[in-house]
């Protein structure tokens, strides 16, 4: 059982370049989000995703698109980089369950730099 | 418009003290859960403890507690006999709704270092 496994663990892009961050879950959870972090600030909603086929808009959607073809995968792309999106993008998943609080479990992080 | 604050950027704790984190949240939902998440300088996201606000007892998971007043909206991180590796930042977050927690607001963070 691997988790919520993240990859790259670092990349660097120019301005303009486009990348997908990949994440991937074996945990079969329903959820799937992504988060980024800016250096000394907590985390910020990008994407969410309740199941395959269905996205939805977090706190900071401006220049990313998500996808969810699969219950485990949740690729993140980055269209035109900019150096705003310099930043650590974290994964998370989660169980569903009415009425309840899931814990979000995150993968390791990939650390983009853009210059 | 849900929000989380961190009043205390960083605090520094005598190894085997016990030592409280603090963190206050807005929101006018009656549903809503409370996390705390240690994130040690290697980068990743621990989850430490759940509350939500329907648990009228509060949350423990070992060494640590949550202090949960839910009428001061304060969640309070309780760390016991505090050791060397509880050296991290520390989140406190949210989540609103009752289909899951789509909605997680983070906090600032706290950098806690514990002193030998």
């Amino acid at each position: 059982n691997a988790g919520v496994t993240q990859t790259p663990k670092f990349r660097i892009l120019k301005i303009g370049q486009s990348m997908t961050l990949q994440c991937a879950q074996d945990m079969n959870h329903n959820y799937m989000y992504w988060y980024r972090q800016d250096p000394g600030m907590g985390l910020k909603l990008i994407y969410y995703s309740v199941g395959a086929g269905i996205t939805d808009k977090g706190e900071v959607p401006n220049g990313y698109n998500v996808s969810r073809s699969t219950t485990e995968d949740f690729p993140l792309r980055l269209e035109l980089a900019a150096p705003s999106q310099t930043s650590v993008y974290f994964c998370a998943s989660s169980y569903d369950r009415f009425g309840t609080f899931e814990t979000q479990y995150f993968g390791p992080g990939t650390r983009l730099l853009v210059l | 418009a849900q929000k989380i604050t961190q009043t205390q950027p960083g605090m520094f704790v005598q190894e085997k003290e016990a030592v409280t984190l603090d963190c206050t949240y807005d929101t006018s939902d009656q549903s809503y859960g409370l996390f705390w998440y240690k994130q040690p300088s290697s980068g990743e996201m621990i989850f430490l403890i759940y509350q939500g606000s329907y648990d009228e007892q509060n949350a423990t998971e070992g060494r640590y507690s949550l202090n949960f007043q839910k009428a001061r909206k304060s969640a309070n991180l309780v760390i016991s006999a505090s050791q060397l590796g509880d050296s991290a930042m520390y989140f406190c977050a949210m989540g609103l709704s009752n289909f899951g927690n789509e909605k997680l607001t983070f906090g600032t963070g706290t950098r806690l270092t514990i002193i030998p």
